[in-house]
């Protein structure tokens, strides 16, 4: 079966160390989206990429950073600099074109907890 | 600019009573409608989508929505709910080319089901 693979479901993180989230796919969709919920705020949107070696900042992108070297990959890292890093982050997908709607096709989340 | 509302953060209903949950929109053109369900600690789960046609539309596990142009509305309904039933759903617009991504996401409604 097509999907969206995250991992790890549960992260735990000290204070000042780097962490990064994997996000792999197999639908061959060519974009890909990284997600942060906190209770209440709903979804903000990290980075997301069109396509192979190109991805552009979201709404909060400070603190973060991606890359997309591979169709099927889309790894997030949260540094150091992000100040508030405690969330739960959801990856997506989607297939732009011209008959683009914007479904977006979403893995089943990693937490991360800061300790 | 373009936006989604959902008026309830937080509805409680009976097991077996009718839901209906609301979601207004405010889009420059012609909108692609989305509800999404999610599971505590879980991934977005599509539930139903409207693109074009008929303005009622039917989704999985039951639901039903309904796009009303004339009031920039896309109310989910279910007629008989289910315990099962308790999550947040989220409605989203789109396409959108934004820093907000490829949807615009509303910042949810929390559905709890009592006995």
């Amino acid at each position: 079966d097509g999907g969206i693979t995250q991992s790890p479901k549960y992260l735990f993180r000290k204070e000042g160390q780097n962490v990064t989230l994997s996000c792999e796919q197999n639908l061959n969709h060519d974009a890909m989206y990284w997600y942060r919920q906190d209770p209440g705020q709903g979804l903000r949107l990290i980075y997301y990429s069109q396509i192979v070696n190109d991805f552009q900042k979201g709404d909060i992108a400070e603190g973060y950073s991606v890359s997309r070297e591979k169709k099927e990959s889309f790894p997030l890292t949260v540094t150091s600099a992000q100040k508030n890093p405690t969330a739960f982050y959801l990856c997506a997908s989607s297939q732009p074109g011209h008959q683009n709607t914007g479904e977006l096709f979403f893995g089943e989340g990693s937490r991360l907890t800061v300790l | 600019a373009q936006s989604v509302t959902q008026p309830d953060i937080h509805i409680t209903v009976s097991e077996g009573a009718s839901l209906e949950l609301r979601c207004n929109y405010s889009y420059g053109a012609t909108p692609y409608l989305f509800w999404y369900v999610q599971s505590p600690g879980q991934g977005l789960q599509l539930l139903l989508k409207y693109f074009s046609g008929d303005t009622l539309v039917q989704g999985i596990k039951g639901f039903e929505a309904e796009f009303k142009r004339s009031q920039s509305s896309f109310n989910l309904r279910k007629p008989s709910v289910h315990w099962s039933d308790a999550a947040e759903y989220f409605c989203a617009v789109g396409p959108y080319g934004g820093s907000q991504g490829n949807l615009i996401f509303g910042k949810g409604t929390k559905l709890s089901v009592k006995p």
